[in-house]
């Protein structure tokens, strides 16, 4: 089957750096997409990688090795309004989205 | 540019009743799809569209149906609630597929 794991929660302070992992076992892989939810709105897109290396965008940064099924997404200089979900998502050999259960990152001052 | 909206964005249904949740986008694009969101889950794709008049199944299609005919709107039906569809429901587009997703703020949808 197919599967993506991320840790459900991640607690993490005002300015300090923060890394989410996401791994993914899936049916063919046609690229990989971060996005942002804060609770109660809709995903929003963060990132997306589809060769191995880091793309770096502001304070977000998202790295990607295909050979491990393994991303993970940078968070630098934490503010407050970073508190949200981070969803990992897969995009499959039949061109699906792949979605993991997310990582609740919350900040403290 | 609204975007992709979605109405209603609250809903409560008793067991059995029907309803139809609405899905607009003015961003022209062909791809647009119908997830549900629930507590420890990802995303799951219920139906999609490729384009005007074409619908497919995604993961979790039973008890949904679905109906494209015109681009810019994608309809999700329910045609007898039941609890197990109690959820967030999140409306998506995209260009073409392997872009972006572009979401609706969603529809909270409650059946008792």
């Amino acid at each position: 089957g197919q599967n993506i794991d991320q840790p459900t929660e991640m607690t993490a302070t005002e300015g300090a750096i923060v890394q989410i992992n996401c791994t993914y076992q899936t049916s063919g892989f046609n690229g990989l997409f971060w996005y942002q939810q804060h609770a109660g709105e809709a995903p929003t897109f963060l990132s997306y990688n589809v060769l191995d290396g880091l793309e770096e965008k502001g304070r977000f940064s998202s790295f990607l090795s295909r050979s491990k099924g393994y991303s993970y997404l940078l968070l630098k200089e934490l503010q407050m309004k970073d508190s949200a979900s981070y969803l990992c998502a897969v995009l499959d050999s039949n061109y699906q989205l792949i979605w993991g259960a997310g990582t609740k990152l919350i900040i403290k001052p | 540019n609204a975007g992709v909206t979605q109405t209603p964005k609250f809903r409560v249904l008793k067991t059995g009743q029907s309803m139809t949740l609405l899905c607009a986008q003015d961003m022209n694009h062909e791809y647009m799809y119908w997830y549900r969101q629930d507590p420890g889950m990802g995303l799951r794709l219920i139906h999609y569209s490729v384009g005007e008049g074409t619908t497919a199944k995604g993961e979790v299609p039973d008890g949904y149906n679905v109906s494209r005919l015109k681009k810019q709107n994608f309809l999700l039906g329910l045609e007898s609630a039941a609890p197990s569809q109690t959820s967030v429901y999140f409306c998506a587009t995209d260009l073409k597929e392997g872009h972006e997703q572009f979401f609706g703020p969603g529809t909270r949808l409650t059946v008792l």
